[in-house]
Order: C-alpha cells, then sequence, then structure tokens
C-alpha cells in the first residue's frame, strides 16, 4: 500500500480484556516497529522485527505483551488482560533494510488509540 | 544509540526561518543523525538525515558540525503548520529508534 496502515484506529475495552492491533506495512518494508505513546509523553519502543523474526523483545513492558510477524508482511501486537495503565496510542512503522542500516527511514503509521476503562 | 541534547521548546515567527540545534557529543563513526517531527495527534514523520556532509531537500536542511558532534535543522521559512515536536535521533543499525523529549517548537502568526 502507499503507507502503513493501522487498525483499529480507536479501541475502547474494559479491563482484563484482550485485544489485537494490527499493522499492515509498506510493500516490500523488511522491517517493522511497535512504539508506544501515553498521553503527554515520548515515544517509547516496544520491538522491532527483521522479517517475520523479533531479534530484541526486551522492550515490550510485560508478558502480558506479545507480538507476532507473518509473511513478512502484517503485524498483530497482543496485550493480554488489559490494564489501565496499557492505554496509549500503538504506532506501527515499517522501512526498507539495506546494507547500510543506519540509513534506513522509518515510515510511521496514524496509530491505535486504546482506552482502558 | 548515542545519545542527543534537544532544547525543550522554541519559539519563532511564521514566515522566518528556524534553527533548530541538537548536540551529540558521543555520536559514532557510523551514526546518522535523523530528524523526525510529530504534528499534534499525529504519528511522527521524516523530515531529513545525514552522515557527514549537509543535506537538503524539499522541507528542511540539516547542516552538520566538521566534529559531528552537533548538527542543526533548518526550516528555511516557518509556516504555522510546522509547529510540531521535533525529535534528533542517532541511527547506527537497524534497530528502533530511540525517541527523546525533542524540541517543542512554536509558531507565532
Amino acid at each position: 500500500g502507499a503507507g502503513v496502515s493501522q487498525s483499529p484506529s480507536n479501541k475502547v475495552t474494559e479491563k482484563g480484556k484482550d485485544v489485537e492491533l494490527r499493522c499492515d506495512p509498506i510493500s516490500g518494508h523488511t522491517a517493522l516497529y511497535w512504539y508506544r505513546q501515553r498521553l503527554g509523553q515520548g515515544l517509547e519502543f516496544l520491538i522491532y522485527f527483521q522479517g517475520n523474526s523479533a531479534p530484541d523483545k526486551s522492550g515490550l513492558p510485560s508478558d502480558r505483551f506479545s507480538a507476532e510477524r507473518t509473511g513478512e508482511s502484517v503485524s498483530t501486537l497482543t496485550i493480554q488482560r488489559t490494564q489501565q495503565e496499557d492505554s496509549a496510542v500503538y504506532l506501527c512503522a515499517s522501512s526498507q533494510q539495506g546494507v547500510l542500516s543506519g540509513a534506513n527511514v522509518l515510515t510511521f503509521g496514524a496509530g491505535s488509540r486504546l482506552t482502558v476503562l | 544509540d548515542a545519545k542527543t541534547t534537544q532544547p525543550n521548546s522554541m519559539e519563532s515567527n511564521e514566515e522566518e526561518p528556524v534553527h533548530l540545534p541538537c548536540n551529540h557529543s558521543t555520536i559514532s563513526g557510523t551514526d546518522y543523525i535523523h530528524w523526525y517531527r510529530q504534528l499534534p495527534s499525529q504519528g511522527p514523520e521524516y523530515v531529513i538525515h545525514g552522515l557527514t556532509s549537509n543535506v537538503n531537500n524539499r522541507m528542511a536542511s540539516l547542516a552538520i558540525a566538521e566534529d559531528r558532534k552537533s548538527s542543526t535543522l533548518i526550516l528555511h521559512r516557518a509556516t504555522l503548520r510546522d509547529a510540531a515536536v521535533y525529535y534528533c535521533i542517532l541511527r547506527g543499525g537497524a534497530d528502533g529508534l530511540t525517541f527523546g523529549k525533542g524540541t517543542h517548537l512554536i509558531i507565532q502568526p
């Protein structure tokens, strides 16, 4: 697609429920990134995928958070047993990965706003 | 990734140039200097990046000090739409960008 697409754009859920957030990266982008941004706060890096593999999962806040990517395309971020502190905008980004990794540019989606009541 | 230091906020007038500074004294030889901005209620967007030489694109210019320990993002003619948080980030590898607090740019009409 033309850009990074995220769904749902807004999600309201009750504490204790599970939620799934979806990211469709730009076609051909091999790297995919998830970030979290709480209201009025900075961006918090969660996880990134190179292809379908996640080299570093240490940014995930707790074991209630998990992410997967299939077909080097769509990624899903799953939050189990949601808590009120999970309320935030979850942002996805993708990039091409060339030899000069530091030069690669990230393109962000519009985000999924999660509200846990 | 090495750390960057930016002013918390800056203010400028519409249609005037804006110079946003960034210090990165611990930059390594392979780190690229990236600038992103985040407009209110939107995801971050790429502005510009460079390694050693100054760079120009349709959005801005990036001036990099000769020792690479600092850089300046230049908006040649600010508009109200340029009001955003601007992030200066060093990137040496394929892992995720580490966003700091950035500079909140306020544009006065």
